[in-house]
């Protein structure tokens, strides 16, 4: 088992375009999670899958903000139009049961 | 997460214990969180504890939980430079975590 997998790794880009970052959860793992940290602050709960079900989306998740998990294995995050104040760390995390959440490395995500 | 709170730093010579604290508001949560951030790496979950517990050990790792103060805390005995991080509270039930309490362990 290698663990969650995030693609890309850093991503930098111009402010109003649109991107993309990926997620492999742990196989087998039916939950999985996306978290935005900045610096000096914890992870921010933006939503949440079982299987290809989305069952809970944060308030923080505007418009611009859209989350699938199309086959109940691997999900994307895309971010519409993105704006300097998206720049942060975006975590996504798996798991089994309610407890027990795998973190990914995390892309890092900078709006020029 | 505005409804957990953490002291942001602690500062501890190696050998000592360690007691990072945390406070939420959320009375409901089932289980409670601790988990471990090491610079450019990802978190990694180091215990929890279900909410009608007291207390939980796990190695050097003592988790207290007050129910009625909302009051969570991490006792790391021993400290070791390794152990230096930030650590994070986190509740289950909104998925909240704290701002992090920066841990540095002074040789």
């Amino acid at each position: 088992d290698t663990g969650v997998s995030q693609d890309p790794r850093h991503k930098i880009t111009k402010r109003g375009q649109n991107v993309t970052f990926r997620c492999d959860p742990i196989s087998e793992h039916n939950r999985l999670y996306w978290y935005r940290q900045t610096l000096g602050q914890g992870p921010e709960f933006l939503t949440y899958f079982q299987n290809e079900a989305q069952l809970e989306k944060s308030r923080l998740l505007s418009d611009r903000f859209s989350a699938e998990r199309p086959k109940g294995s691997f999900s994307t995050l895309e971010i519409q139009r993105t704006e300097q104040g998206d720049s942060a760390m975006y975590l996504c995390a798996s798991s089994s049961s309610i407890h027990e959440q795998y973190f990914g490395p995390g892309t890092r995500l900078t709006v020029t | 997460g505005e409804d957990v709170e953490q002291s942001l730093f602690l500062s501890v010579r190696e050998g000592d214990s360690s007691v990072i604290n945390c406070t939420y508001t959320d009375s409901s949560s089932t289980y409670l969180y601790w988990y471990k951030q090491e610079p450019g790496a990802g978190l990694q979950l180091l215990t929890y504890i279900f909410s009608n517990m007291d207390m939980k050990q796990d190695q050097r790792l003592t988790v207290l939980l007050n129910k009625k103060d909302k009051h969570l805390s991490l006792r790391i005995a021993d400290t070791q430079t390794g152990d230096s991080a930030i650590y994070f509270c986190a509740e289950s039930n909104q998925f909240y975590f704290g701002t992090g309490t920066s841990l540095t362990v002074i040789p």
